[in-house]
């Protein structure tokens, strides 16, 4: 098991278009979280899932947002009619049950909207 | 609100000299704190929690709740321990989300 892993490891697309993101986390955990980072600053939290159910989901995320975890495996997180805002390096993190507050983070996905 | 302040974003130190990172947090329940580690071209990663009590590679961490504080330390420092350090606050338990201060870059020369 090589960890949580993210892909792409770089985006970069132009303004107002749609951008996904892919996630596998650590194959028996069953908490999926979405982080985003910007330059000079700490993970935000963005929403979370437990195995399928997305349990919360940051007031911070727009409806231009939207995440999914279909089969409580993978997860993908959209970005529709991206704005330069949104730039940022978007981190993927798993938990196991039990021990919640560990998470592993991916090495995330860097968008840049030009 | 919740909200984790890191008041340094770079603290320089030489080899074998104190280190302390600080950490203050806001949170009206009983909150959890941590400390996380990226090394460089590394993941971010967990270094301790404060309901353990434990020392990670030298480093030691205790919650006060009087200055609503969680110092991270280590009496000696060494270059293997330069990296950017973030603290996080839970809280209201079952670890829903963890909200991260904006982190120290630790740069301990030689």
């Amino acid at each position: 098991d090589t960890g949580v892993s993210q892909n792409p490891r770089h985006k970069i697309t132009k303004r107002g278009q749609n951008v996904t993101f892919r996630c596998d986390p650590i194959s028996e955990h069953n908490r999926l979280y979405w982080y985003r980072q910007t330059l000079g600053q700490g993970p935000e939290f963005l929403t979370y899932f437990q195995n399928e159910a997305q349990l919360e989901k940051s007031r911070l995320l727009s409806d231009r947002f939207s995440a999914e975890r279909p089969k409580g495996s993978f997860s993908t997180l959209e970005i529709q009619r991206t704005e330069q805002g949104d730039s940022a390096m978007y981190l993927c993190a798993s938990s196991d049950t039990g021990q919640e507050e560990k998470l592993f983070f991916g090495s995330g996905t860097q968008l840049s909207v030009l | 609100a919740q909200r984790v302040t890191q008041p340094e974003k770079l603290l320089s130190v030489f080899k074998g000299a104190p280190v302390e990172l600080k950490c203050n947090y806001s949170y009206s329940g009983s909150p959890e704190l941590f400390w996380y580690v990226q090394y460089s071209r590394q993941r971010l990663q967990l270094l301790l929690r404060h309901i353990s009590r434990e020392s990670i590679k030298g480093f030691t961490a205790d919650l006060n709740k009087g200055e609503t504080s969680f110092h991270l330390k280590k009496p000696f420092a060494q270059e293997e321990d330069s990296a950017m350090y973030y603290c996080a606050l839970g809280g209201g338990g079952g670890y829903n989300k963890l909200i991260f201060g904006a982190g120290t870059r630790l740069a301990v020369h030689p």
